[in-house]
């Protein structure tokens, strides 16, 4: 079992350009969340995908979407890149349900110049 | 909705040494989730809890419901256990769904 994959590891972009993220979820899991992680800081949640229909969103602009494959998979597109945007994004799957383990990927290191 | 706070926030100890952190959240959750996360690593899952105490190796988890506490413990430690140790729980308390994370304990195990 692979575990959580997601792809690229790293990605340098320009700001203004718009970027895709992808997530390969544990095997059998059916639902994937995504997270932003500034330097420093900790994890925020951005939006969840279930059945591939977003059933959550934190407070993040309409610049940032995603999509989730009837296999599970999911992509995170972040449009009109600024230099804030420069994070580690993680993605998490998990069982749907309440109190289901999530399960992280390693990350991919988003660098906006 | 949920808040939660993480003690200590930096914590340096000598090899051998055994090791708490603490957490401690405002709203009455299904679970919570300790995490650890090496420097510039993506994050990995320790134990995930909705009572009593879990134990994976020299690791142990300990949560009071009723306390809405919850203990990281680490026995005899070593300097491969460094790393920024994070407990996390639903930002709206029973719901399924996005969770919010601590600040995070950075742990430096000296030889």
């Amino acid at each position: 079992d692979a575990g959580v994959t997601q792809s690229p590891t790293h990605l340098i972009k320009t700001r203004g350009q718009q970027v895709t993220l992808r997530c390969s979820p544990k095997s059998g899991h059916d639902t994937v969340s995504w997270y932003q992680q500034a330097l420093g800081q900790g994890p925020q949640f951005i939006f969840q995908y279930y059945e591939e229909e977003e059933r959550q969103r934190g407070n993040f602009p309409d610049r940032f979407s995603g999509h989730q494959f009837p296999n599970y998979s999911s992509e995170l597109n972040v449009n009109a890149l600024l230099l804030g945007d420069s994070a580690l994004y993680l993605c998490a799957s998990s069982f749907w349900g309440v109190g289901k383990e999530a399960f992280f990927g390693q990350g991919t290191r988003l660098t906006v110049v | 909705k949920n808040e939660v706070e993480q003690s200590p926030q930096n914590l340096t100890a000598q090899e051998g040494e055994f090791i708490t952190i603490n957490c401690s959240y405002s709203v009455g959750i299904s679970a919570l989730h300790w995490l650890q996360q090496h420097p510039g690593g993506g994050i990995v899952s320790l134990f995930m809890l909705s009572s009593g105490k879990k134990k994976h190796g020299r690791l142990i988890a300990t949560i009071n419901i009723q306390e809405k506490h919850s203990s990281l413990h680490i026995t005899a430690s070593h300097p491969r256990d460094s790393a920024v140790y994070i407990c996390a729980v639903p930002l709206y308390g029973g719901s399924q769904g996005n969770l919010i994370f601590g600040k995070g304990t950075k742990l430096s195990v000296k030889p």
